[in-house]
């Protein structure tokens, strides 16, 4: 299957600060990327839909401005949390489609926690 | 009522057994169907995926897919503790989004 690749696995912000998280798609171009959180024993909630080269389409009740997303190649994008707080805390997974496909290969994760 | 309703389980099986993990769904457009596995605090991997109606077979793993009923399976044989994990069904109606919208997930454990 196709690789997505997540970068950090991990990382720990204090309060008030920014975190950039990348996702990559290593063997294939991928023209969407989705950006997903996940808590604790719950399932996937679609946060935005990231197209190559225009703006992000956000899900009801997430705020564009907290959490920029960029798609600047067809194997890049980023999530940006914006001025972090704790309850931002989670799990953060990128996915992208196959080119031409509906399927849809997940990243590895980014597990954020915010002090 | 949400759109994909799937058991959160847990779902406990002897090693060995046959495990049958389901869902229902409301939309008919949807025309995509996946079945994807997690590990604790991993990504979803791609396990099965089937489009429109019918039955799928890899290796252990079978998918079903029944429209009519609005029903899709995933049927496990001879399940091994390296099974153990949350199961996630998710769906997608298709064209340019290809959003995908997903059932709570059902956890799985395989005793040895």
């Amino acid at each position: 299957g196709a690789v997505v690749s997540q970068h950090p696995s991990r990382v720990i912000c204090k309060s008030g600060t920014s975190v950039k998280i990348e996702c990559r798609s290593l063997d294939f171009q991928a023209t969407t990327m989705f950006w997903y959180r996940q808590f604790p024993k719950q399932s996937l909630m679609l946060m935005a839909t990231s197209n190559e080269g225009s703006k992000a389409t956000y899900e009801q009740g997430v705020e564009k401005d907290k959490f920029l997303i960029n798609h600047a190649s067809l194997t890049l994008s980023t999530l940006t949390v914006t001025s972090a707080h704790p309850e931002d805390s989670s799990f953060y997974i990128c996915s992208a489609i196959l080119s031409s496909y509906n399927e849809q290969f997940f990243g590895p994760g980014t597990r954020l926690t915010v002090l | 009522q949400k759109e994909v309703e799937q058991d959160p389980g847990p779902l406990s099986v002897p090693e060995g057994a046959i495990v049958s993990l389901n869902c229902t769904y409301s939309n008919s457009a949807f025309q995509y169907f996946m079945w994807y596995r997690q590990y604790s605090r991993k990504g979803p991997e791609l396990l099965m995926y089937t489009y429109s109606s019918g039955n799928k077979e890899d290796g252990r793993f079978t998918a079903q897919v029944d429209k009519s009923s609005k029903y899709i399976s995933l049927f496990i044989r001879d399940s091994q503790p390296s099974d153990s994990a949350t199961y996630l069904c998710a769906m997608s109606a298709g064209g340019n989004t290809g959003k995908l919208i997903f059932g709570q997930g059902t956890t799985l454990q395989v005793k040895p």
